[in-house]
């Protein structure tokens, strides 16, 4: 299955500031997903990231506050943009190679 | 829109013992069904999964049984061991087109006590 690198693994960011995550996997994939997990509750999925065009996007999530690159088929970012500690989350990023791949995940703290 | 539900919430069994845990789903086009396992500080490990296509699978001591018709399926771990505490996720493929994302459940907190 295929390997992905998250950055960063964690970090604590002052609310009104912007944060851009990355996910780099070992081979080209189709589909890259961005999820985020609140503390202590499951994974909701944030969007589609596409490659060549535009991400799509669940219910109640918008590409201002999260807009997602994807420059080829082995990278993406994520961008949580000016956080509010309601954004404090674990952001995790994951592939569809045969099965579905996840990242060890970004723990973000916005104080 | 589409929904997982996932019971119980916390589970705890005494080493050796079994455990079950129990989703269903509300979109009938689902067709994919993956177990996860999640530890502390870590990404969500892919354990089992299940196609639609499929009644029963089984890895070791691990197995996942699913039942289209009442839209559930459930994972059942046997001999646990102290190593099998961890979180839990059910999820389903929003609907059945490829390179669909997943809905996952809220989680299961599984302690197996020595």
């Amino acid at each position: 299955s295929a390997v992905i690198s998250q950055k960063p693994s964690r970090d604590i960011c002052q609310r009104g500031t912007s944060l851009t995550i990355q996910c780099q996997v070992d081979s080209q994939v189709t589909m890259m997903f961005w999820y985020r997990q609140q503390p202590g509750q499951s994974l909701t999925l944030i969007a589609t990231a596409n490659q060549g065009s535009e991400a799509t996007y669940e219910s109640g999530f918008v590409i201002d506050k999260f807009p997602i690159s994807r420059p080829n088929l082995t990278f993406s970012t994520l961008t949580v943009s000016n956080m509010s500690p309601e954004d404090s989350s674990i952001y995790l990023c994951s592939v569809l190679e045969g099965g579905y791949t996840f990242g060890s995940g970004t723990r973000l703290t916005v104080v | 829109g589409e929904n997982v539900e996932q019971h119980p919430s916390t589970l705890s069994v005494q080493e050796g013992d079994s455990a079950v845990i129990k989703c269903t789903y509300s979109d009938s086009a689902s067709n994919y069904f993956p177990w996860y396992k999640q530890e502390l500080g870590k990404g969500p490990q892919l354990i089992i999964d299940i196609r639609s296509n499929v009644g029963e699978k089984k890895d070791q001591r691990i197995a996942v049984t699913l039942n289209k018709t009442a839209k559930h399926f459930s994972l059942h771990i046997t001999e646990t061991q102290p190593e099998d505490s961890a979180v839990y996720f059910c999820a389903a493929s929003k609907g059945n087109q490829a390179g669909t994302a997943l809905i996952f459940g809220k989680g299961t907190t599984l302690s197996v006590s020595s």
